[in-house]
């Protein structure tokens, strides 16, 4: 089965800063890959997904990016964060062939 | 468009009594349903899931799920609650490219 990872766990940003979050997966190959986030309150809304690498998704227009540099490398990413980005942003990964979602243990970020 | 409603933003149950969480789907085909729990600070554990066939599922820790095509209910349950339950609760609903579509969550509060 896969494992996620997700760096940082946790992040303290101000204003204006860049942002740059990383998920990695083990133990599948080309693999789906997604980032939702969790706002303060609120459920878990999808950012971006990708099938491929390069290929990217986006589900909402935001202040956010996405690349897939490798296969089981996925990125998220800001030039200037708002106070809105703050959230609890998951990567998710499906089973091998599956339908069935698995998220990493997620980043917390702040912004400042 | 896919939709999720869980209409109960928060519910407390006594330790020991019998719990029922409520989700409502919008989805156009037989919908793959999932159920996911967060403990504070945590990401995403799967509880259970429907695909297809027996419309009462098993989960873990002793939750169940009952998929009513007429309602368009997923309505979780666990017949005892005990204080390790306290956590928050997303009904989900599979979309396309294995994309999920979130409910807002229900926060469980157990009492003593």
């Amino acid at each position: 089965s896969q494992t996620i990872h997700q760096w940082p766990a946790t992040l303290v940003q101000p204003v204006g800063s860049p942002l740059s979050l990383e998920c990695t997966v083990e133990g599948t190959s080309n693999p789906n890959l997604y980032w939702y986030r969790q706002a303060a309150g609120r459920g878990l809304q999808l950012l971006f997904y990708s099938v491929g690498i390069g290929q990217i998704s986006s589900e909402v227009p935001q202040n956010l990016s996405a690349s897939r540099p490798q296969d089981r490398q996925f990125i998220l990413s800001s030039k200037k964060l708002l106070l809105s980005d703050s959230g609890f942003y998951l990567c998710a990964c499906p089973t091998g062939g599956g339908e069935t979602q698995y998220f990493g243990p997620g980043t917390r970020l702040l912004v400042l | 468009a896919q939709s999720v409603t869980q209409p109960d933003i928060h519910i407390t149950v006594s330790e020991g009594a019998s719990l029922e969480l409520r989700c409502n789907y919008s989805y156009g085909a037989t919908p793959y349903l999932f159920w996911y729990v967060q403990s504070p600070g945590q990401g995403l554990q799967l509880l259970l899931k429907y695909f297809s066939g027996d419309t009462l599922v098993q989960g873990i820790k002793g939750f169940e799920a009952e998929f009513k095509r007429s309602q368009s209910s997923f309505n979780l349950r666990k017949p005892s609650v005990h204080w390790s339950d306290a956590a928050e609760y997303f009904c989900a609903v599979g979309a396309s490219f294995q994309k999920l579509v979130f409910g807002t969550g229900t926060r469980l509060l157990v009492s003593p």
